[in-house]
């Protein structure tokens, strides 16, 4: 079954305006955490943003922000103020605890490209 | 600090070879992970390591497959009779405690074709 859910696989945005990405995950665990990585035409996976289950604020981290909606199973990125090298890859990715550790499904990614 | 390093950057093999991916993760980092990452595709879970210890070993396709960790540091994905679907960039990740709310540092990766 699908874990992780990107819908979009590639989304525009005019630079210096905001872009939502968008995220929904599926578990049973009570505790879990939401990630998001940025993935460069260069390859390298650079940690963006993170958000607990039990977390109860939407986390932040520059101009990245997570949109958590728990009850609709939902973690949209939200980049403000786009710049030309926001242009990348993002993954939006689940750890959950299993089998006496923490395994992370990522899903499929979405590319956003911004426009000059 | 240095980050995660993997080597070597690329590898090229054919099929029916056995390779070994090398991985070094950050220092002080307890937990590592690898994942497979074919194109257009988000990282897939292969392995995660606790100290010296493999901890899940779920996402590893077959017995071809095989991680090692002994000294709790370095790591080798070892791939016997390698096929043409094994051709993927092989991702390390090591993090501090692995704990569920720690991140997760990438390497740069491993680029794997199986001619």
């Amino acid at each position: 079954a699908q874990k992780i859910t990107q819908t979009q696989p590639g989304m525009f945005v005019q630079e210096k305006e905001a872009v939502t990405l968008d995220c929904t995950y599926d578990t049973s665990d009570q505790s879990y955490g939401l990630f998001w990585y940025k993935q460069p035409s260069s390859g390298e996976m650079i940690f963006l943003i993170y958000q607990g289950s039990y977390d109860e604020q939407n986390a932040t981290e520059g101009r990245y922000s997570l949109n958590f909606q728990k009850a609709r199973k939902s973690a949209n990125l939200v980049i403000s103020a786009s710049q030309l090298g926001d242009s990348a890859m993002y993954f939006c990715a689940m750890r959950e605890h299993l089998r006496g550790g923490f395994k992370t499904i990522f899903g499929a990614g979405t590319r956003l490209f911004v426009k000059a | 600090g240095a980050g995660v390093s993997q080597t070597p950057s690329n590898k090229v093999t054919e099929k029916g070879k056995y390779v070994e991916l090398r991985c070094d993760p950050i220092s002080g980092h307890t937990a590592l992970y690898w994942y497979r990452q074919s194109l257009g595709q988000g990282p897939e879970f292969l392995i995660y390591f606790q100290g010296t210890g493999a901890a899940d070993d779920s996402g590893l396709p077959n017995d071809r497959f095989f991680a090692v960790r002994p000294e709790g540091s370095v790591s080798t994905l070892k791939i016997q009779r390698t096929e043409r679907g094994d051709s993927a960039v092989y991702l390390c990740a090591s993090s501090l405690k692995g704990a569920g709310e720690d991140t997760q540092y990438f390497g740069p990766g491993t680029r794997l074709t199986v001619l």
